[in-house]
């Protein structure tokens, strides 16, 4: 176990809703990355908060937008569901935003219907 | 950005046999290449990775390989057995510590 956990394991979601999906990162790690994984494919990455700030984004439009609080726990929000955006939403801690060591949850597998 | 590409996309092989796994990337600033695997309905664990200034790294049955001149990275399970049949990602970081994933292998191994 990697001691990242997220929450919900499953989601199913009509298309247009919102949706927020949670991650609680290892202790002592600072830092969490956010990672989309379509069926068949590799994760994608999303976006990475360090000490409660954006710190990097990869090529998704902006109704992707995250948090993360004093605890460095993280939430990822994403506004007006798509159907392309069922997937698996994995979240990756690490020691600090230059730490190359990533410990992944096991996932949110978003349905969006 | 980086591209990493993988090959092949699935791979069969008797228990006992080995299997191999390659990666290329396009990105010659990347200096860390993790491999990861990825059991059905949990998130990837990582398994084994190596750095730029190595050329090669074993753990036990698993070791990988990297080629910086000619930008590809191999993953080698020797001894295969029945658990190790899952999905294999290959990953690249690039500019900013994000990482690339290749799109994946999976592999079965047959008793």
């Amino acid at each position: 176990e990697t001691g990242v956990t997220q929450s919900p394991t499953h989601l199913i979601k009509t298309r247009g809703q919102q949706v927020t999906l949670r991650c609680s990162s290892q202790s002592g790690h600072n830092t969490v990355s956010w990672y989309q994984q379509a069926l068949g494919q590799g994760p994608q990455f999303i976006f990475q908060y360090y000490r409660e700030e954006e710190n990097g984004r990869g090529n998704f439009p902006p109704r992707f937008s995250g948090l993360q609080f004093p605890n460095y726990s993280s939430e990822l929000n994403v506004n007006a569901l798509e159907l392309d955006d069922s997937a698996l939403y994995l979240c990756a801690s690490s020691s600090g935003p230059g730490s190359t060591e990533a410990f992944f949850g096991q996932g949110t597998r978003l349905t969006v219907v | 950005g980086e591209n990493v590409e993988q090959h092949p996309s699935t791979l069969s092989v008797q228990e006992g046999d080995s299997a191999v796994i390659k990666c290329t990337y396009s990105d010659s600033a990347s200096n860390y290449f993790p491999w990861y695997k990825q059991e059905l309905g949990k998130g990837p664990q990582l398994i084994i990775d190596i750095r730029s200034n190595v050329g090669e790294k074993k753990d036990q049955r698993i070791a990988v390989t990297l080629n910086k001149t000619a930008k590809h990275f191999s993953l080698h399970i020797t001894e295969t057995q029945p658990e190790d049949s899952a999905v294999y990602f290959c990953a690249a970081i690039g500019t900013g510590n994000q990482f690339y994933f290749g799109t994946g292998t999976s592999l079965t191994v047959i008793p």
